[in-house]
């Protein structure tokens, strides 16, 4: 297995460029998350989906927007880059377990310019 | 306001060594405490989730203990490796009715010198 695989690695955008990242998870998880985490700042929760076709907002959801068209995928996207979008970006899963265990992928690492 | 602070920022130790590090937090009600291991440049690993009833749990030489009345929690590191040089983040889990939400602290940047 896979687990919770991110694409891509790393990129750069200049300002107001577009793009997309990707997770796709092979573990059969109904609930997917996309975090950023910034120096001096814990983990920050932009959106998340609760199954396939449903998303919705977390804490800093201005700027990104996502989709979920299949269980195991699932996009974030930004339509217009800036340089306070420079990040790493983390993808999660968490399973249906009592404890509800939650799966990162490697990461994203964006800079914009 | 719920809140999850941890100390000390970073730590340095030498190879061998034990460490503790510490988790307070203000997340009420809360379902599970979690510590997580992030290397540099690496997602986030769990090590070990508690619930409010749960006192202490191990994972190898990792062990956990939390406190639910004072509202702490430590993470105890025993006969260090280089390996466990990373950040060690510790998560609350909110839990207010259907309601589900993650705080996590900042981490404490720990490096183990040969």
């Amino acid at each position: 297995n896979a687990g919770v695989t991110q694409t891509p690695k790393f990129r750069v955008l200049k300002t107001g460029q577009s793009m997309t990242l990707l997770c796709a998870q092979d573990m059969n998880h109904e609930y997917m998350y996309w975090y950023r985490q910034d120096p001096g700042m814990g983990l920050r929760l932009i959106h998340y989906s609760v199954g396939e076709g449903t998303t919705a907002k977390g804490e800093v959801p201005d700027g990104y927007n996502v989709s979920r068209l299949k269980k195991q995928n699932f996009l974030l996207g930004l339509e217009s880059a800036a340089p306070s979008q420079t990040s790493v970006y983390f993808c999660a899963t968490i399973d249906s377990g009592p404890q509800y265990e939650q799966y990162f992928g490697p990461g994203t690492r964006l800079t914009v310019t | 306001k719920n809140q999850v602070e941890q100390s000390p920022q970073s730590l340095i130790i030498l190879e061998g060594k034990n460490c503790t590090l510490q988790c307070n937090y203000t997340v009420s009600p809360f379902s599970n405490l979690r510590w997580y291991k992030q290397d540099t440049g690496r997602g986030p690993v769990s090590l070990t989730i508690m619930t409010f009833s749960e006192n202490t749990k191990s994972n190898g030489r990792y062990t956990a203990t939390l406190d639910a009345d004072t509202k702490q929690s430590s993470l105890h590191i025993t006969a260090s490796q280089l390996s466990d040089s990373a950040s060690y983040i510790c998560v609350v889990n909110h839990h207010a009715g259907n309601n589900r939400k993650l705080i996590w602290g900042l981490g404490t940047s720990l490096a183990v010198n040969p």
